[in-house]
C-alpha cells in the first residue's frame, strides 16, 4: 500500500538550531511531494511542494526539502529555527493528478528559548 | 482573493444527531477533497468530486457519511446518526483545473471541529 512514514512524532530543538524532520515515502515512481505545516486550531498551509523540476526546493518561511529517489525520502530542513516555526508539520504524497493526498502522521516541532 | 472556507468552524452535536459541514472552494476551482483528520493524527481522505461529480468516495468510513456538490461549487459532508468516533476535524481542500500552476496543489480550509457527546 502507498504510504508516507515521518520518522519522529516529536522534534524538539534549540532556537536558532538546525530543523530536520524527516519523511520517507513507499513508491517506485517518484510521485508529487508536500511539506504542509498546521498551526492549532487552523488549516493546513503549504511549505512547499516537489514537481519533478529540481530535486532541492525551496518554500516558504526558510524551509527546503531535497528529493532523494534512490532513499526514497523527502526531508525538511531549516538552518536556524525561530520560535514561530512551533508547529505540526505534515509531509504528503500525490501519486496521481487531481487525486487524493496521503499524509504521514505528523510531526510536532518544538522550538527551546 | 478568498480562500476556501468551511463553516462552522466548531460543531458539538449528541450522539445520534445529524451535522451538515458545509465547504466553500475557492471561486473557480474543479476539484474540491474532504479530509477527516483525527486528533494527533494526519489528515486521512474521505471523497474527491470534480465539479458535481462524485469521483472517488473509498475513504467514507460508513454509509452514514454522504457528501455532495449539486452544482459544482459549494460542498456539504452530511454525517448521520453521529457517533463518538466522529468527532474529528474535517478539512475541506480545492484544487484548478488542470492547466494551471497551481493543478497539483490542495488549497485547504481551515477546518470545521466536530465535537460528538
Amino acid at each position: 500500500a502507498q504510504s508516507v512514514t515521518q520518522l519522529g512524532s516529536h522534534v524538539s530543538v534549540s532556537e536558532g538550531a538546525l530543523v530536520l524532520l524527516r519523511c520517507n515515502y513507499s513508491s517506485s515512481v517518484p510521485p508529487y511531494l508536500f511539506w504542509y505545516v498546521q498551526y492549532p486550531n487552523q488549516g493546513l498551509q503549504l511549505l512547499l511542494k516537489y514537481t519533478s523540476a529540481a530535486t532541492l526546493v525551496k518554500g516558504i518561511n526558510g524551509f527546503e526539502a531535497e528529493f532523494k529517489k534512490s532513499e526514497t525520502s523527502f526531508h525538511l530542513t531549516k538552518p536556524s529555527a525561530h520560535m514561530s516555526d512551533a508547529a505540526e508539520y505534515f509531509c504528503a504524497v500525490l501519486y496521481s493528478s487531481a487525486s487524493k493526498i496521503i499524509f504521514g502522521s505528523g510531526t510536532r516541532l518544538s522550538i527551546r528559548p | 482573493g478568498a480562500g476556501v472556507s468551511q463553516s462552522p468552524r466548531y460543531k458539538v452535536a449528541k450522539r445520534g444527531q445529524d451535522v451538515a459541514l458545509r465547504c466553500d472552494p475557492i471561486s473557480g476551482h474543479v476539484s474540491l477533497f474532504w479530509y477527516q483528520q483525527a486528533l494527533g493524527q494526519g489528515p486521512e481522505f474521505l471523497t474527491y468530486f470534480q465539479n458535481e461529480a462524485q469521483l472517488d468516495k473509498s475513504g467514507l468510513p460508513s454509509d452514514r457519511f454522504f457528501a455532495e456538490r449539486p452544482e459544482g461549487s459549494v460542498s456539504t459532508l452530511k454525517i448521520q446518526r453521529t457517533q463518538q468516533e466522529d468527532s474529528a476535524v474535517y478539512l475541506c481542500a480545492s484544487s484548478p483545473a488542470r492547466g494551471s500552476s497551481s493543478y497539483n496543489e490542495q488549497f485547504f480550509g481551515p477546518g470545521t471541529r466536530l465535537t460528538v457527546l
